[in-house]
């Protein structure tokens, strides 16, 4: 089934240790969407991928970068994780200008030590 | 960035009862898609319903409707005859249907719902 992948499912690092999310789809979707959600919060939108063109949100810090080597897969890095960093990480993806709904991974639990 | 909110942080609904919960969300486009995602304890986020901002017609399925009042900004889901596995955080979104420029996808705050057996 198409589906979005998201690895690892619980990632556990140090305080200032780089860390790699790794998100994969198989919906030929056009759109990658990274979402950071704490605990009892709405997602917030971190970026998001048009094709190859990275669109960053105003406030989304400079401790997290972005790859898309393909349109299958998407990466967050996280370069320095502090307390504050520890989330849930959640993937998506979309077709532009349609009506397709993001369709959401399982999401990484990421724990800071 | 677009504005989602949703005014009611947790609601109850006696089991069989119909509830429904409040979004508004604030935009200067005319053309674009809401959407409700439902997402219980610990478990992947999921759709429920989504309308497109040019149809006037209520998007519909099975239990849950949606009331659109386009000009006041309002996006209301309505769920009938409610289960217990309706107990989730739902989430009302906003997508602006430009293709090239508009893919963001905001989330509004969220509303607890918890069902009452």
């Amino acid at each position: 089934d198409a589906m979005v992948i998201q690895n690892p499912r619980y990632q556990v690092t140090q305080f200032g240790k780089p860390v790699t999310l790794s998100c994969s789809q198989t919906l030929n979707h056009n759109v990658m969407y990274w979402y950071q959600q704490k605990s009892s919060q709405a997602p917030k939108l971190l970026f998001h991928y048009y094709d190859k063109d990275f669109n960053n949100e105003a406030d989304t810090p400079d401790n997290f970068q972005s790859r898309r080597p393909n349109t299958s897969f998407c990466f967050l890095d996280i370069r320095s994780p502090g307390l504050g960093d520890a989330a849930m990480y959640l993937c998506a993806t979309s077709r532009a200008g349609s009506v397709i709904s993001p369709i959401f991974g399982p999401g990484t639990r990421l724990t800071v030590l | 960035a677009q504005t989602v909110t949703q005014s009611q942080p947790e609601m109850s609904v006696q089991e069989a009862e119909t509830v429904t919960l409040s979004c508004t969300y604030d935009t200067s486009e005319s053309d674009y898609y809401l959407f409700w995602y439902k997402q219980p304890p610990s478990r992947q986020m999921i759709l429920v319903i989504r309308q497109e901002a040019y149809k006037q017609q209520n998007a519909t399925e099975n239990r849950f409707s949606v009331n659109f009042q386009k000009a006041a900004k309002s996006f209301s889901l309505k769920i009938s005859d409610s289960q217990l596995g309706d107990a989730a955080m739902y989430f009302c979104a906003y997508r602006s249907a430009r293709e090239v420029t508009g893919n963001q996808f905001y989330f509004g705050t969220g509303t607890s719902l918890t069902v009452i057996p």
